[in-house]
């Protein structure tokens, strides 16, 4: 099946530095690659998503980079606040007949220092 | 207001007690799917459903059963708990399959299982 690591498992930052998520996917035909933000105590959201045939998308702060070659999408947050602090999952699906699948990261979790 | 209904938010229990952890959602999504949350692991998938009578494994399906004989219902269902299924577990659905849809996610149900 397929498998998605995450890196780093933990980031400490000062408020207005830039921030940096990194997933690697083994399937190579998966297709959509989404990134889900938790607060504490809170349930996952969605932040920003990206498809295969986008190699970048960015809204405001957040910006999601994918390299269909080398398998691996990360997410990118300039400008960091307090705020920004929470785990974030990446996830990818499983193309071909996995479809239902939607297999997430292990989780980073992110601290923004005032 | 649009959303996805856990029940119950907290329960501890023994080991082979049966239990099932209900989830709703008013949307009128094809797609469920029900994950557990575990420190370092991330969101694990359990299983998913695609549509009506229509269910599947997902990466750690042992241990659990689900049902969906209606569009808006998808129970999880342990039939004997034991400890390795203490978790945190989400219910989660979507318009369409995951592969080009935001997840809506439930608010999460702890579980303990003594």
């Amino acid at each position: 099946g397929e498998n998605v690591e995450q890196h780093p498992s933990t980031l400490s930052v000062q408020e207005g530095d830039s921030a940096v998520i990194k997933c690697t996917y083994s399937d190579s035909a998966s297709n959509y690659f989404p990134w889900y933000k938790q607060e504490l105590g809170k349930r996952p959201q969605l932040i920003i998503d990206i498809r295969s045939n986008v190699g970048e998308k960015k809204d405001q702060r957040i910006a999601v980079t994918l390299n269909k070659t080398a398998k691996h999408f990360s997410l990118h947050i300039t400008e960091t606040q307090p705020e920004d602090s929470a785990v974030y999952f990446c996830a990818t699906n499983a193309g071909g007949t996995s479809y239902g699948k939607l297999t997430f990261g292990q989780g980073t979790i992110l601290t923004v220092h005032p | 207001e649009a959303q996805v209904t856990q029940n119950p938010r907290y329960l501890i229990t023994v080991t082979g007690k049966k239990l099932t952890v209900t989830c709703s959602q008013n949307m009128n999504h094809e797609y469920m799917s029900w994950y557990r949350q575990d420190p370092g692991l991330g969101l694990r998938q359990i299983y998913y459903s695609m549509n009506v009578e229509v269910t599947d494994k997902g990466d750690v399906p042992e241990g659990y059963k689900v049902s969906r004989k209606e569009k808006r219902n998808f129970p999880l269902i342990l039939e004997s708990p034991s400890p390795n299924q203490t978790s945190l577990y989400f219910c989660a659905s979507s318009l369409a399959g995951p592969g080009a849809n935001v997840l809506t996610f439930g608010a999460g149900s702890r579980l303990t299982v003594l």
